[in-house]
């Protein structure tokens, strides 16, 4: 089975501070993606990434930043936290092609950010 | 850009079908998804359509038309445990990204 994970599933953190969020992913996925879900919004993509050192933004990119120094591993950062950025953050992955195996992403199971 | 509407709520009772509604709008199609979450937990893969038709994977259908931008989830003789949120999600774009919509939360009573 795809594993998905996230180091931190519930964090509380200053307005501020810095926040690294931690994805890792044992199936040599090309793909790895960065959404935020919250209440009425559904999921929206922040960034993702393609490969070791490349990024894409995506739909939300402001206030993140997100580093991919090595394959398995997918970081969000929050530079400097604000209380909008209170979320459920999801990281996820997929390999690339067509059809069902390579279009199905998988997520992680998530990580609950409050930012007080 | 990508348009994707379904239902905000929706209730039906254990052991009826439902149907969960999608519409979207986006520019390359390139395949519609279903996933299920329950509350607090991760979305996981339900189904995949690319082609238009009926997909049937035991009690959960999935039905696609391109050309009217229309998807719909069949969930057959419900359980209590599919009390969950229902994601529709496109793939499509210039970066053939996956846009979810807001989903769509079933509650099943007995």
């Amino acid at each position: 089975d795809v594993k998905v994970t996230q180091s931190s599933r519930y964090l509380v953190k200053r307005t501020g501070e810095k926040v690294f969020l931690e994805c890792v992913q044992d199936m040599d996925h090309e793909n790895m993606f960065w959404y935020r879900q919250d209440p009425g919004l559904g999921l929206r993509l922040i960034y993702f990434s393609y490969d070791v050192k490349m990024k894409e933004k995506g739909d939300i990119p402001e206030g993140y930043s997100v580093s991919r120094e090595k394959k398995e591993r997918f970081s969000l950062i929050l530079e400097s936290a604000s209380t909008n950025q209170t979320s459920m953050y999801l990281c996820a992955s997929s390999s690339p092609g067509q059809g069902i195996s390579g279009n199905t992403i998988y997520f992680g199971e998530g990580s609950w950010l409050t930012v007080v | 850009g990508q348009n994707i509407d379904q239902p905000t709520e929706m209730t039906a009772t254990e052991g009826a079908i439902v149907q969960i509604n999608c519409t979207y709008q986006t520019s390359g199609f390139n395949g519609l998804f279903w996933y299920q979450q329950h509350a607090g937990e991760a979305p996981t893969f339900l189904s995949y359509n690319v082609l238009d038709g009926l997909e049937e994977k035991g009690r959960f259908s999935s039905f696609l038309s391109r050309s009217k931008g229309y998807s719909y989830l069949l969930l057959k003789e419900l359980q209590m445990k599919d009390s969950a949120s229902y994601l529709c999600a496109v793939r499509g774009g210039g970066a053939n990204n996956l846009f979810f919509g807001t989903g769509t939360r079933l509650t099943v009573i007995p």
